[in-house]
């Protein structure tokens, strides 16, 4: 079974700083695709970040960035220059064959000023 | 802007009762979704549709069932609500798993 584990319930960071949330994941697929979403207090869950399992090179989206490294089966996203705004839970999410996507339990993020 | 929208942001029904959850997109997305989220278990997926009239179960499909007339619209249906079912439901639509899950804003259900 396809099972996404993040082992850290909540996270904290000073504003500014630098902060890596962990994310692993367990499949015998090779092709598949990879997601961090981030659901502010609003609720509203947003894409953050995608990784194509077959490219090499890690996503990047302005502060946010992606580890990815697939033999080792880690998906974890650092975000540069924490920001209060960055406060949140964050999922990771992976799916391949289907559009079902499978869910970590996720983490709480909380920027300290 | 795409969206998907759910009608309700809250809602309180009492136990037995018949409880429904609207689901609307407007990007034209064959596939939706409904999931259900609780604290330290993540999303768990309740059940997905791939087209109009075509459902399948997810993970935990017990005690819930879908209508899908129209492609823009998912129902989820509780046919008999009981107080196991007090959740945050959230909806999500995608055109392709390349692009990632759109999002509704969630209904926070509380059954009493």
């Amino acid at each position: 079974a396809q099972t996404v584990t993040q082992s850290q319930p909540e996270m904290s960071v000073q504003e500014a700083e630098t902060v890596t949330l962990s994310c692993t994941y367990d499949t015998s697929e090779s092709d598949y695709y990879l997601f961090w979403y981030k659901q502010p207090p609003s609720r509203q869950m947003i894409l953050v970040i995608r990784q194509e399992a077959y490219k090499q090179q890690n996503a990047t989206e302005n502060r946010f960035s992606v580890n990815f490294q697939k033999a080792a089966k880690s998906f974890s996203l650092k975000i540069s220059d924490s920001q209060l705004g960055d406060a949140a839970m964050y999922f990771c999410a992976f799916t391949s064959g289907t559009y079902k996507y499978i869910f970590g339990t996720g983490t709480r993020l909380k920027v300290l000023a | 802007d795409v969206k998907v929208t759910q009608s309700s942001r809250y809602l309180v029904k009492r136990t037995g009762e018949k409880v429904f959850l609207e689901c609307v997109q407007d990007m034209d997305h064959e596939n939706m979704f409904w999931y259900r989220q609780d604290p330290g278990l993540g999303l768990r997926l309740i059940y997905f549709s791939y087209d109009v009239k075509m459902k399948e179960k997810g993970d935990i499909p017990e005690g819930y069932s879908v209508s899908r007339e129209k492609k823009e619209r998912f129902s989820l249906i509780l046919e008999s609500a009981s107080t196991n079912q007090t959740s945050m439901y959230l909806c999500a639509s995608t055109d392709g798993r390349v692009y990632g899950y759109t999002f509704g804003s969630g209904t926070r259900l509380t059954v009493v």
